[in-house]
């Protein structure tokens, strides 16, 4: 089982490019989300999905696209690249749905992306 | 979902248990209380979560007050790796869109 994947882990970017994080899973978990977590900070969720087709907003969604079209795969889109998207990205996954509390999160190894 | 307030950091010597406290005054009586850990840089990991009872499991212990305003994540004898953030989160099942409320953390720093 290699969990969570995401590529890749390092991304130097201009103002203005475009880009597509990957997040891979192989535990057939339903949900899949990103994060991005700034220095000090908690993560705060972008984009979520429980299910291929179906996604949704989170808390900072703005700048960026995602698409759900297998299971296994969320990648998240940056169209257009600004320096405030400087961040650390995180990938996470469970089961869906989560009728008790037992479902909780695997993380992937995050990716750190510098806008110019 | 309830707020949770932590201490920003703490430290202990190796070997020693490792008490990190979390208030979560506004919980509700169907929210769980998780934590998780970051060490550094890497992506936040799955410690233990509960809702009204103490837990234990392979990692750690989780004492949760019998009002459910506060509890403890205690790692029983504390090693150099589990310097890291620890997270306390509190989230109710039924949350339509699973949005963990992450703050700050409490940053643990073992000490040989």
């Amino acid at each position: 089982n290699a969990g969570v994947t995401q590529t890749p882990k390092f991304q130097v970017l201009k103002t203005g490019q475009s880009m597509t994080l990957q997040c891979a899973q192989d535990m057939n978990h339903e949900y899949m989300s990103w994060y991005r977590q700034d220095p000090g900070m908690g993560l705060r969720l972008i984009h979520y999905s429980v299910g291929a087709g179906i996604t949704d907003q989170g808390e900072v969604p703005n700048g960026y696209n995602v698409s759900r079209s297998t299971t296994e795969d969320f990648p998240l889109r940056l169209l257009s690249a600004a320096p405030s998207q400087t961040s650390v990205y995180f990938c996470a996954s469970s089961y869906w749905p989560l009728e008790s509390g037992a479902n909780v999160l695997t993380f992937g190894a995050g990716s750190r992306l510098t806008v110019l | 979902d309830a707020k949770t307030t932590q201490p920003p950091s703490m430290d202990c010597a190796e070997g020693r248990a490792a008490n990190l406290p979390c208030n979560h005054s506004t919980i509700s009586g169907n929210e769980y209380v998780y934590w998780y850990r970051q060490i550094h840089s890497q992506g936040p990991q799955y410690i233990i979560h509960g809702l009204k009872n103490n837990e234990t499991n392979e990692m750690a212990s989780l004492i949760i007050t019998e009002d459910r305003k506060s509890s403890t994540l205690i790692l029983p004898h504390a090693t150099l790796r589990d310097t890291a953030v620890y997270y306390c989160i509190v989230r109710s099942p039924g949350d339509s869109n699973y949005q963990l409320i992450w703050g700050a953390g409490t940053k643990l720093i073992i000490k040989p």
